[in-house]
């Protein structure tokens, strides 16, 4: 199965600053890249993702890049909010005919008013 | 557009103990997901149904059973409640990629 690999595992920036998570996976079959946000006490909710066919994606103060030769993908958070303040899961595909998403162990980011 | 409901929200059970979790979506969802999250640990799949009639095992299987009873719903039965299986479960349902997941069942086994 996929192995996943978040760092850092928590997070700490003033507000106002930049956050970077990385995501390290091991199936180079791997074609999905998408990352999750969940606030504490509710659900998962995705917030950006990626495909295999392109390196970079943005949506307003949140990008993700992908580095498919090197098997990892990052997300970006540019001038950061207290309501940036979660848990951030990357969750690769594995495998390109299921939906099956594997997650990490989470990142929590705290920003620091 | 309720999306993904759960019930029960919170759950206390005894040790060796049965219990059904329900998860329901309206989103005409082809695929379904149960999760487990626990503390550290990130999201951790228990089974999934790609599509109605079918369920197939996941990361951690053991101590779980499923039913997808139509397309709309999904449910998670413990047979017999173990302390370890103490944990926050997840429903999901997913069309293509994005998953979307129910509001969450507070589970504590003594």
């Amino acid at each position: 199965g996929e192995n996943v690999e978040q760092h850092p595992s928590t997070l700490s920036v003033q507000e106002g600053d930049s956050a970077v998570i990385k995501c390290t996976y091991s199936d180079s079959a791997s074609n999905y890249f998408p990352w999750y946000k969940q606030e504490l006490g509710k659900r998962p909710q995705l917030i950006i993702d990626i495909r295999s066919n392109v390196g970079e994606k943005k949506d307003q103060r949140i990008a993700v890049t992908l580095n498919k030769t090197a098997k990892h993908f990052s997300l970006h958070i540019t001038e950061t909010q207290p309501e940036d303040s979660a848990v951030y899961f990357c969750a690769p595909r594995g495998w390109a005919g299921s939906y099956q998403l594997t997650f990490g162990k989470g990142t929590k980011l705290s920003v620091i008013p | 557009n309720a999306g993904v409901t759960q019930t029960p929200k919170f759950q206390v059970l005894k040790t060796g103990q049965s219990m059904t979790l329900q998860c329901a979506q309206d989103m005409n969802h082809n695929s379904m997901y149960w999760y487990r999250q626990d503390p550290g640990m990130g999201l951790r799949l228990i089974y999934y149904s790609a599509s109605e009639g079918t369920t197939d095992k996941g990361e951690v299987p053991n101590g779980y059973n499923v039913s997808r009873l139509n397309k709309r719903e999904f449910s998670l039965r413990l047979e017999s409640a173990a302390p370890s299986q103490t944990s926050v479960y997840f429903c999901a349902s997913s069309l293509g990629d994005t998953q979307y997941f129910g509001p969450g069942t507070r589970l504590t086994v003594l």
